[in-house]
């Protein structure tokens, strides 16, 4: 079965700890997107990749940061730095960037206290 | 930059009734509009999308409908079922400053259907 899956489903962690959330994706596909998701919001952009070793900052960067080492994995990684990192992540891929379908993951709901 | 507003937040329909969400978008270069359901705890599906040289689509139940003058494309469930209900959310292309084209998301409409 090819898709994305993300690990794991729910997360917690102490403020102050940094935690690193896993995305992989078996579809080929060269881009690959995180995303944040609040309740009553829309999806905001996180990191997007649009190749291996190529990652670009999306419209909420601060407190993440990313890595694209292998075409099939896309880390997210929620640092100290970021002031409310309570949230439900998304992780999506895409045959390209542009004007192309997007293949979410199931999610992973972080929760830091 | 691209803003999308999403209409209702909430819908409640009865089993076998029209469902009808409509959002608009700013940005007269957008060309690439999905539409998203989600379940909940889940991530979101793509159900039916739409470019900008198509005026309306349909697939089964679903049709969506893109009016590029008023800049607003709407979704249309009909027949609408208890599964049916989820979250749904509009989306439109957006540029960067960097020229990377993202998808910008409304803010979601709950569906519910009532058996």
């Amino acid at each position: 079965d090819g898709g994305i899956t993300q690990s794991p489903k729910y997360l917690f962690r102490k403020e102050g700890q940094n935690v690193t959330l896993s995305c992989e994706q078996n579809l080929n596909h060269d881009a690959m997107y995180w995303y944040r998701q609040d309740p009553g919001q829309g999806l905001r952009l996180i990191y997007y990749s649009q190749i291996v070793n190529d990652f670009q900052k999306g419209d909420i960067a601060e407190g993440y940061s990313v890595s694209r080492e292998k075409k099939e994995s896309f880390p997210l990684t929620v640092t100290s730095a970021q002031k409310n990192p309570t949230a439900f992540y998304l992780c999506a891929s895409s045959i390209s960037t542009g004007p192309y379908e997007q293949y979410f993951g199931p999610g992973t709901r972080l929760t830091v206290t | 930059g691209e803003n999308v507003e999403q209409h209702p937040s909430t819908l409640s329909v009865q089993e076998g009734d029209s469902a009808v969400i409509k959002c608009t978008y700013s940005d007269s270069a957008s060309n690439y509009f999905p539409w998203y359901k989600q379940e909940l705890g889940k991530g979101p599906q793509l159900i039916i999308d739409i470019r900008s040289n198509v005026g309306e689509k349909k697939d089964q139940r679903i049709a969506v409908t893109l009016n590029k003058t008023a800049k607003h494309f709407s979704l249309h469930i009909t027949e609408t079922q208890p599964e049916d209900s989820a979250v749904y959310f509009c989306a439109a292309t957006g540029f960067m400053n960097t020229g990377f084209q993202k998808l910008v998301f409304g803010t979601g409409t709950r569906l519910l259907v009532s058996p």
